[in-house]
Order: structure tokens, then sequence, then C-alpha cells
């Protein structure tokens, strides 16, 4: 079993939909979670971290669930520019040991 | 502040040849990592610096791979020699001492290797 989980889509979405992404993890000592976006040919970047109250950032909304070990991206009114790859991220022990998962494919159309 | 840098953006080289990338993480970032991300895949971890000190380096293909980081800055990653499975990007990034912490690695633009 992969450490981290994802997945991969495509998910298709019109502009302006909510569109949700799921995440599981096998280790439960995990310490810290992220969602980091790539673009096509584009290195990794930070979308947003992910806090146990859950938190939200515009039209991003992410939560965990440490006793189903999973972690969940929401965006809300989907924008064309919101196409990429959406990587999960799991820091798997003390200190920084970050897994990725192999990501989730999401494009929106017009 | 420049962000992680990496050279070259681009290699070919034929099987069986040496190859060497280049990383510079963000000034003032102890750890540093490499990463290899295959086509549909997310990147995987070869090897991971707190400073100097490679502090994990189980995914790291050690009959050909090697790495250095060199008074706890600069960072290299050589294959010798290459084969044709090695083809991917490979991908540096760089954080604050994180141990404990919530830090964010940044990363660098990626050398794309094709092994022909």
């Amino acid at each position: 079993r992969k450490e981290v989980e994802q997945d991969p889509g495509p998910f298709n979405v019109p502009e302006g939909a909510t569109v949700a992404f799921n995440c599981t993890y096998s280790n439960s000592a995990s310490q810290s979670f992220f969602w980091y976006r790539q673009d096509c040919r584009k290195e990794p970047k930070l979308l947003m971290s992910v806090y146990s109250s859950g938190n939200e950032d515009g039209r991003f909304t992410a939560q965990l669930n440490r006793a189903s070990q999973y972690i969940s991206l929401l965006i809300r009114d989907s924008k064309l520019s919101d196409s990429a790859t959406y990587l999960c991220v799991v820091n798997t022990q003390y200190g920084n040991k970050l897994v990725f998962g192999a990501g989730t494919i999401l494009r929106v159309k017009s | 502040e420049a962000g992680v840098v990496q050279s070259p953006r681009y290699k070919i080289i034929e099987k069986k040849q040496p190859v060497a990338f280049w990383c510079n993480p963000i000034s003032g970032h102890n750890t540093l990592y490499w990463y290899r991300q295959n086509l549909g895949q997310g990147p995987e971890l070869l090897i991971r610096y707190e400073n100097e000190e490679a502090v994990d380096d189980s995914q790291l293909p050690k009959d050909r791979f090697s790495a250095e980081r060199l008074k706890g800055v600069d960072s290299t990653l050589k294959i010798q020699p290459a084969e044709l499975g090695d083809s991917a990007v490979y991908l540096c990034a760089s954080s604050l001492d994180g141990r404990g912490g919530n830090t964010e690695a940044f990363f660098g633009q990626g050398t794309r290797l094709t092994v022909v």
C-alpha cells in the first residue's frame, strides 16, 4: 500500500462548479499535511497547509480527518486557472520527511 | 529573494554516461531534498539533508546515484552510469529547519533528464 494515495482523475468540471478531492495516508503518526499545486511542466508549489481544525483560503477549503486518515480539498466556484494537478503531501515523521501522492488532475472548462 | 536554483534545466545523455545536477537552495534553509518525478507521478524522495548530513537516503539507488552537500549549502546529485529508466525530472527543494515544524518546501524548476 502506498503511503499517500489519491484518485488520479482527471476531474473535468465546468467553470463555477464545486469540486472535492480526497487523499488517504497510511502512517497514523503523520505530523503535518499539505496540498501542493503543480502546473504542467512546472515545479510543485504550496497551495495550503491542512490543520486539524480545517482551514479556508478564499475559494479553497482543506480538512483533516485523523481518525480516518484522510485529508480533503474543496474548490468552490472553479476557474479556468484552477486547472492543474493537485498533490497531497504528508509529513510522515518528526522532521521534514515529505511524502507526495501521485496527484489529482483537475480540468476546468468553459 | 532568489528561489531554489537548479541547473541545468535540460539534459540529454546516452545511456552509460555520467550526469550531474546542481542545486542552490534558498539562503538560510537547512533542509534540502532531491526528488525524482516520473510522468504522471508525484515526486519521490531520493535523499534529504539536514545541513550537510544526509538524514534519509533510503530511496537513493546507491549503486549508481550519489549526492553531496558540502558546507550545508549547495548540493549535487550524480548518476553514473545512467540507464534508460533514469529519464525523469529531478527536483531540488529546500525548507527551513522543520524538525517538529510545519514548514513549507520550496522547489526549484527541476532538471529534465532524457537518457537515450
